[in-house]
């Protein structure tokens, strides 16, 4: 079965507005690390937030929040008031065990702000 | 504040001849070190990771090795590329046992004629 599930290949939102991108997780293992990332088209991963297993407040950094669902396992991302520079794609990603050497990551869903 | 750097940005290179990219980290000391590689509009296959100077674990048997000669030095080899060995190359470091992210350097883009 997949570590971490991204159900939408592609997602368009407008300008100023919020979208959730979906993520789904599988894992026995009780304490886990949650990630998302943004892919920009130049190619370099950019770490945006962290939620860890234990973790009883969802995360969130500037207009990045993480909707933790853990009985759904479910980690989706949401970005508010969308701008332009948002448009990339972006990967959810688990490491097991909190401090696990492997970490699974998505296949992705590239998002396009529309002005 | 820690870095990681990743060369060259762009290589171009013939079936049959060797590879050879380097990933480098500052700031830290006893990273776990990571390749993958990203075809065109996928997502990342992890490749090789690694916890100590000389420890390499390998998750995909193809003809790439890597090997780690010094602690936060990384380097990803081919004897001989083949052309389904295109694509991006992406290097990263986490902090070992800490529940932290994984950082990126900006990647290679490899392209095999």
């Amino acid at each position: 079965a997949q570590k971490i599930t991204q159900t939408q290949p592609g997602m368009f939102v407008q300008e100023k507005e919020a979208v959730t991108l979906d993520c789904t997780y599988d894992t026995s293992d009780p304490s886990y690390g949650l990630f998302w990332y943004k892919q920009p088209s130049s190619g370099e991963m950019i770490f945006l937030i962290y939620q860890g297993s234990y973790d009883q407040q969802n995360a969130t950094e500037g207009r990045y929040s993480l909707n933790f669902q853990k009985a759904r396992k479910s980690a989706n991302l949401v970005i508010s008031a969308s701008q332009l520079g948002d448009s990339a794609m972006y990967f959810c990603a688990m490491r097991e065990g909190l401090t696990g050497n492997q970490f699974y990551f998505g296949t992705g869903t590239s998002l396009t702000v529309i002005p | 504040s820690q870095t990681i750097h990743q060369w060259p940005a762009t290589l171009v290179q013939p079936v049959g001849s060797p590879l050879s990219l380097e990933c480098t980290v500052e700031g830290t000391s006893n990273p776990n070190l990571y390749w993958y590689r990203q075809a065109a509009g996928r997502g990342l296959q992890l490749l090789f990771y690694s916890v100590g100077i000389g420890q390499i674990s390998s998750e995909v048997p193809q003809n790439l090795s890597a090997s780690r000669p010094q602690d936060r030095q990384f380097i990803l080899s081919s004897k001989k590329l083949l052309l389904s060995d295109s694509g991006f190359y992406l290097c990263a470091w986490t902090v070992r046992g800490a529940p932290q992210p994984q950082h990126f350097g900006d990647g290679t883009r490899l392209s095999i004629l």
